[in-house]
C-alpha cells in the first residue's frame, strides 16, 4: 500500500508541458527529500529526479522537479514520444522508518 | 560503466526460500550500499530494504522482517536478499539497485534489470 499519491495517468501531445504531482504527508516528503523514477515498458526503473530537484547527468534537461510543503511534481517540459513510461515518486518515511514510492503515474503521448 | 547483473528468474513453490543475487561492477562496490525493491504484476515499486556493503548492516521494511535477509560478497562484489516462506502474493520482479547516500538524502541508481520470482503450487 503506498503512502504517496499520485494520478495513475496523464497525456499530451509532443511539444506540450506535463506535470506530476505527488502527494505525501508530513512524515515522509514535508521532511524529506523526493526522488523521481522513470520506468519504460517492460524495463527498470531509472532514477531521474534526485534531492528534489536534481538531475543525473545523461537526464534530458527537459525533466525538473519541485517541491512544496508536502506535496512534489515533476514537470516534462517538451513531452517526446520516448517519454511514454511510467513515472514514480519516492521518499523515506520517519513514522514507517522506511521508504515509500508513489503509486505511479502513466504518461501517454498522444 | 556502472551496471548491476541479477541472477534469472526463479519459479517457487509455497513455503519456500528464494535468493536473488545481484553482481555490481564498474565502481567501489564498498562504498555504497544496495537497496531491494519488488513489483508485483501490474502494481507499484515496493521497498523491501537496504544493506551498507561498507559494514554489513541492514535496514528491513517491517513488512519483511523476519522472513528476509540481505547480505554482501565482497570478494565477488554480489549482493544476495533471500526471502523464506514465499507465498503467492511474493510473485515479483525483484530489482537490486545501487544505494546512493548524499548526506540529507538517500536515492537508487543505477538497477538491476530485475529478476522474476514466481511462486505457485
Amino acid at each position: 500500500q503506498s503512502v504517496l499519491t499520485q494520478a495513475p495517468s496523464a497525456s499530451g501531445t509532443p511539444g506540450q508541458r506535463v506535470t506530476i504531482s505527488c502527494s505525501g504527508s508530513s512524515s515522509n516528503i514535508g521532511i524529506n527529500t523526493v526522488n523521481w523514477y522513470q520506468q519504460l515498458p517492460g524495463t527498470a526503473p531509472r532514477l531521474l529526479i534526485y534531492s528534489n530537484n536534481q538531475r543525473p547527468s545523461g537526464v534530458p534537461d527537459r525533466f525538473s522537479g519541485s517541491k512544496s510543503g508536502t506535496s512534489a511534481s515533476l514537470t516534462i517540459s517538451g513531452l517526446q514520444s520516448e517519454d511514454e513510461a511510467d513515472y514514480s515518486c519516492a521518499a523515506w518515511d520517519d513514522s514507517l522508518n522506511g521508504y515509500v514510492f508513489g503509486t505511479g503515474t502513466k504518461v501517454t503521448v498522444l | 560503466q556502472v551496471q548491476l547483473v541479477q541472477s534469472g528468474g526463479e519459479v517457487k513453490k509455497p513455503g519456500a526460500s528464494v535468493k536473488v543475487s545481484c553482481k555490481a561492477s564498474g565502481y567501489s562496490f564498498t562504498n555504497y550500499g544496495i537497496t531491494w525493491v519488488r513489483q508485483a504484476p501490474g502494481q507499484g515499486l515496493e521497498w523491501m530494504g537496504w544493506i551498507s556493503v561498507y559494514n554489513g548492516n541492514t535496514d528491513y521494511a517491517q513488512k519483511f522482517q523476519g522472513r528476509i535477509t540481505m547480505t554482501t560478497d565482497t570478494s565477488t562484489s554480489t549482493a544476495y536478499m533471500e526471502l523464506r516462506s514465499l507465498r503467492s502474493d511474493d510473485t515479483a520482479v525483484y530489482y537490486c539497485a545501487r544505494h546512493i547516500n548524499g548526506g540529507i538524502s538517500d536515492w537508487f541508481d543505477p538497477w538491476g534489470q530485475g529478476t522474476l520470482v514466481t511462486v505457485s503450487s
